[in-house]
């Protein structure tokens, strides 16, 4: 099946400072993608969707200034969570569409200390 | 709007028993509906979905599970468990079409099996 890789899968950063994450579609080319967050033990929430070219799509709650989302090419999106706290920390994961189906990232681990 | 609602946050099920987890959806369009398998601190990855084709749908590692229409269910199934199964399982609906891919999931049930 298709391969979606995020980068990174653990990120430890210090309170007020940025943090990138990046997804990749790795062999097929992905013009829409979602980024998920899940807090512990409970489910996947959708952030936002993110569309090559355009502005990402927000889901109602989220805020766009704190979680920027940028999708460059058809294979690449990037969330960036700006000026971290504590209650930012969770965890990410990116999906990417082909053939009607949603692939996974593996997830990256987000703590703000 | 759509939802998905998991009953049992917890399945515990001794090896070689019959593993049941229970999805039921909410939808106002014929939705299509997915299971998924989440091991700690990874992705997710299909089991199986439904997407208004045969009402039985077979997955991966021996799952399967059945769309009732009347009863608005999605529940998984496998005969029999294996240690390798323990994981957290998600159920998810989407509205289709070209939302197929834009999912709505439930809270999760995390199957433990016995030895």
């Amino acid at each position: 099946g298709a391969v979606v890789s995020q980068h990174p899968s653990r990120v430890i950063c210090k309170s007020g400072t940025s943090v990138k994450i990046e997804c990749r579609s790795l062999d097929f080319q992905a013009t829409t993608m979602f980024w998920y967050r899940q807090f512990p033990k409970q489910s996947l929430m959708l952030m936002a969707t993110s569309n090559e070219g355009s502005k990402a799509t927000y889901e109602q709650g989220v805020e766009k200034d704190k979680f920027l989302i940028n999708h460059a090419s058809l294979t690449l999106s990037t969330l960036t969570v700006t000026s971290a706290h504590p209650e930012d920390s969770s965890f990410y994961i990116c999906s990417a569409e082909i053939y009607h189906e949603a692939f996974f990232g593996q997830g990256t681990r987000l703590t703000v200390v | 709007a759509q939802s998905v609602t998991q009953l049992g946050s917890h399945v515990s099920v001794s090896e070689g028993a019959l593993v049941l987890l229970r999805c039921n959806y909410s939808s106002s369009v014929p939705p299509y509906l997915f299971w998924y398998v989440q091991y700690p601190n990874q992705g997710l990855q299909l089991l199986l979905k439904y997407t208004s084709a045969a009402t039985l749908v077979k997955g991966i590692n021996g799952f399967e599970a059945e769309f009732k229409k009347s009863e608005t269910s999605f529940h998984l199934t496998k005969p029999s468990a294996h240690m390798s199964d323990a994981a957290e399982y998600f159920c998810a609906v989407s509205e289709g079409g070209d939302s197929s891919y834009k999912l709505i999931f439930g809270s999760g049930t995390r199957l433990l099996v016995r030895p």
